[in-house]
């Protein structure tokens, strides 16, 4: 079946650097979502991306779908204690199921 | 207000016992799943009800059951209880199939 891959599993920054996790699809995908689950809570969507090539922004968090539509990235800038959680990409492809990646979890030290 | 709530937070019971999990959502929306994640954190899609029609069964085992009166309730029935079904099940809900999902507060479920 179509699989996620969601890469790094971890990552460790100071605060102020920047953070990026990468999501890739074997397949095509029709959309892609991603969200945000801080320690101890519920996975919180933060935005979807439809579109071949589209570029959203939320202040400093850059998501982006490629050309093929089988990868996305999130990037955040500089970032705060606050962006500590684990970050998840979701995919559907010709099917009804959205799959999710396992996640990227991002530890800010200060 | 809660717009997606799940009862009990934490169910804590032995091994063979049944189950039942209780998720309720007040936004209108028309389809709601059951999300199974595992202690590495892996959430996996379990069932998606669409206007209480069955929509998405993955290759979950028979003792697993999704109940759904109506649109607004999803319910999940464990029978057997086993070690590995130890986990935290989430619920979530969304307008329309896939879009963006609301998750409930997650129920915490420890087998022993």
């Amino acid at each position: 079946g179509q699989q996620v891959m969601q890469i790094p599993q971890y990552q460790h920054v100071q605060e102020g650097e920047d953070f990026t996790t990468y999501c890739n699809s074997s397949t095509t995908l029709s959309n892609i979502q991603w969200y945000k689950q801080r320690p101890g809570g519920h996975p919180v969507f933060l935005i979807q991306l439809v579109k071949s090539g589209e570029v959203k922004k939320q202040k400093r968090l850059t998501f982006q779908f490629g050309e093929a539509k089988k990868n996305s990235s999130l990037h955040i800038t500089a970032t705060q204690t606050t962006d500590v959680g684990t970050y998840f990409c979701a995919g559907r492809g010709t099917g009804y199921a959205l799959n999710f990646g396992k996640g990227t979890s991002l530890l800010v030290t200060p | 207000d809660t717009a997606v709530s799940q009862t009990p937070k934490y169910l804590v019971t032995q091994m063979g016992n049944d189950k039942s999990i209780k998720c309720e959502q007040n936004l209108g929306h028309d389809t709601m799943y059951w999300y199974k994640q595992d202690s590495k954190k892996f959430l996996k899609i379990m069932f998606s009800y669409n206007n209480k029609e069955l929509i998405i069964n993955e290759t979950v085992p028979n003792r697993f059951s999704p109940k759904s009166p109506d649109k607004a309730h999803l319910n999940l029935h464990i029978n057997s209880l086993e070690l590995g079904d130890s986990a935290v099940y989430f619920c979530a809900s969304s307008q329309v199939l896939n879009y963006e999902q609301y998750f409930g507060p997650g129920t915490r479920l420890t087998v022993t």
